[in-house]
């Protein structure tokens, strides 16, 4: 079946520092893949998405680029600044495939110091 | 649009008794997926609905939970009776299936003692 494993947090940086966070999928078909974001007492909300194989995704300075050969859709950002504090989790969606629902992974809280 | 609109936004209640979640999801989207968070677990998906018809109900933990989406802008979610393993944060949220993108609305805290 589908299934999405993401980095285990959490993970705390100074302001400025590089972020990555580690995402990697099973599927049995083409799914599109997603990264949301959920700040304290919110929902979730879509930062960004790639829908084929090579398609980068970006928002608000954060990028992802969907890796069919390493099945990967890493999260990066250059420049973390304290507002990015907040749980990022990775999702991924195959209607096209015999689960057409949206699986995300266990999210990967992030905190960013001044 | 409003978004994605559930309600109470927060509910405590005594173990035993019967609890409704809302969901309105928004107008024109044709799934509708229901989300248990919880710190132990993370997020959970319980059940999901295309065009009102329940698809996958695989996560629901047992039988004392029960959805229904009985028309294209309603949805509930019913825990009885409840237990106090059952509090937790329950999302709902809705998408279209082309771009596969769902809106989350702000989510239920439920407790339960």
């Amino acid at each position: 079946g589908n299934s999405v494993t993401q980095m285990e947090g959490p993970v705390t940086l100074s302001e400025e520092a590089f972020l990555t966070i580690n995402c990697t999928y099973t599927a049995t078909g083409y799914p599109s893949l997603f990264w949301y974001v959920q700040y304290p007492g919110e929902g979730l909300q879509l930062l960004l998405k790639a829908t084929k194989a090579d398609d980068k995704g970006s928002n608000k300075g954060f990028e992802a680029t969907y890796r069919k050969e390493t099945t990967s859709f890493h999260l990066e950002k250059g420049s973390v600044q304290v507002s990015d504090s907040a749980v990022y989790f990775c999702a991924l969606s195959d209607y096209g495939g015999s689960q057409g629902n949206l699986i995300f992974g266990k999210g990967t809280k992030l905190s960013v110091k001044p | 649009d409003a978004g994605v609109i559930q309600s109470p936004r927060h509910e405590v209640t005594e173990m035993g008794q019967e609890v409704t979640l809302r969901c309105k999801p928004i107008s024109g989207h044709d799934y509708l997926f229901w989300y248990r968070q919880t710190m132990m677990r993370g997020l959970e998906l319980l059940i999901y609905f295309n065009n009102n018809v329940p698809i996958d109900d695989s996560g629901m933990p047992e039988d004392r939970f029960s959805a229904k989406m009985p028309n294209a802008s309603f949805s509930t979610l019913k825990i009885q009776p409840s237990e106090p393993r059952d509090s937790a944060v329950y999302f709902c949220a809705s998408s279209l299936k082309r771009p596969a993108v769902a809106f989350f609305g702000q989510g239920t805290r439920l407790t339960v003692v």
